[in-house]
């Protein structure tokens, strides 16, 4: 799996758009981008993936730049309730080595009020 | 959304003795379901791959002997953590895939283990 580079940690204000940017310049062409996130003491959540192009869902924006070196997950109205760990993974395809996820030291995120 | 169970949340247990975790997608069918590990202040350590059906995969430095899985059905996999001691003490944590494609994980709620 290609590896991730997140920041440590950040501070977001409440109601503000908060971007998290992630840094995968090994990525394969056939990689996905997801990003996941865990509440203090609780088992990861789903939050979006991505291939190519920009997603959008309920939860947050996930842009992918062109040469899929880089991307951005988007909580368009941050709340104190999205304080947590953001992990973004890439993903090697079903059945090539496995359906594994690869932990690594996510983006620590507090929301002030 | 899939619904992936843990049981129990939490359980404290005596040096020496075994401790079962259950984990059961409620609402869909997983042929694979993970099982990870977490340290305080630590990210998710994959352990092993359980497959439905046939013997769990480990991963490197995993003690097969001490960490027994089974995946007895499409929405039950268990954990049993043999003659625990306190440094198997942490937080467990598995999650299931519905099916072969690139749909996603979903993880359980994590049991925290205590071993006294």
């Amino acid at each position: 799996d290609a590896k991730t580079t997140q920041p440590t940690s950040m501070d977001c204000a409440e109601g503000r758009a908060a971007n998290l940017p992630c840094n995968h310049s090994t990525i394969s062409g056939n990689e996905y981008v997801y990003w996941y996130r865990q509440i203090h003491s609780q088992g990861p959540q789903y939050i979006i993936h991505g291939l190519k192009n920009n997603e959008t869902n309920e939860m947050a924006s996930l842009i992918i730049t062109e040469d899929r070196k880089s991307s951005t997950l988007i909580l368009p109205h941050a709340t104190l309730r999205d304080t947590a760990v953001y992990y973004c993974i890439v993903r090697v395809p079903w059945g090539a080595a496995g359906n594994k996820l690869t932990f690594g030291g996510g983006t620590r995120v507090l929301v002030k009020p | 959304g899939a619904v992936v169970s843990q049981h129990p949340s939490w359980v404290i247990c005596k040096s020496g003795t075994s401790v079962k975790i259950e984990c059961r997608s409620l609402d869909f069918q997983a042929t694979t379901m993970f099982w990870y590990r977490q340290f305080p202040k630590q990210s998710l350590m994959l352990m092993a791959t359980s497959n439905e059906g046939s013997k769990a995969t480990y991963e490197q430095g995993v003690e097969k002997d001490k960490f027994l899985i089974n995946h007895a059905s499409l929405t039950l996999s268990t954990l049993t953590v043999t003659s625990a001691h306190p440094e198997d003490s942490s937080f467990y944590i598995c999650s299931a895939e519905p099916g072969q494609s690139q749909e996603t994980q979903y993880f359980g709620p994590g049991t925290r283990l205590l071993v006294l």
